[in-house]
């Protein structure tokens, strides 16, 4: 059974705070992805991964930066937590690469939902 | 860029039949994915179309016209367990085939 894991389930930071979000996939995944998701927005893209050590911004970086050192991890780290970035963070996996007809569906993990106070 | 709009909130009624209409306008197409997602948990996926017409899949079906920008999920003899929010996800041109989420439409099944 293929797996996304994501390290915490409920995390509570102070603001200023240094907090770090990791994510393992089991199933050799080239694309890797972190997503934040409040009620009425959506998922948004905030990281992507397509290969070790690759990283590519989304849609709202702004205040993240994520690592990338072995194939199956991907980190979301929050320099500074703010409380702006109280969510629900969404880690998923794809194949990737193929494109086209190829049905390369995203795998979620369970999620963390982050509270900063 | 990548512009996805689905309804908020739907309501129906166990046994029925709802339609979760999704419209699209994104640079490149590269397939249409449908999502499930019950409150408190991760989405899962549930349908994919890159052709032109209807995918059926037991109760649910996907359908897609790639001229009209238009999918749309439809929910068979609705069951309470199918209350969650549905997410439409367009992977659009590019190297990385990146998928844009809409807003997701929570449904809602009443008996």
């Amino acid at each position: 059974d293929v797996k996304v894991t994501q390290s915490s389930r409920y995390l509570v930071k102070r603001t200023g705070e240094k907090v770090f979000l990791e994510c393992v996939q089991d199933m050799d995944h080239e694309n890797m992805f972190w997503y934040r998701q409040d009620p009425g927005l959506g998922l948004r893209l905030i990281y992507f991964s397509y290969d070790v050590k690759m990283k590519e911004k989304g849609d709202i970086p702004e205040g993240y930066s994520v690592s990338r050192e072995k194939k199956e991890r991907f980190s979301l780290i929050l320099e500074s937590a703010s409380t702006n970035q109280t969510s629900m963070y969404l880690c998923a996996s794809d194949p990737g690469g193929t494109g086209g007809f190829g049905v390369t569906e995203a795998f979620f993990g369970q999620g963390t939902r982050l509270t900063v106070v | 860029g990548q512009n996805i709009d689905q309804p908020t909130e739907m309501t129906a009624t166990e046994g029925a039949i709802v339609q979760i209409n999704c419209t699209y306008q994104t640079s490149g197409f590269n397939g249409l994915f449908w999502y499930q997602q019950h409150a408190g948990e991760a989405p899962t996926f549930l349908s994919y179309n890159v052709l032109d017409g209807l995918e059926e899949k037991g109760r649910f079906s996907s359908f897609l016209s790639r001229s009209k920008g238009y999918s749309y999920l439809l929910l068979k003899e609705l069951q309470m367990k199918d209350s969650a929010s549905y997410l439409c996800a367009v992977r659009g041109a590019g190297g990385s085939y990146i998928p844009t989420f809409g807003r997701g439409t929570s449904l809602i099944v009443h008996p």
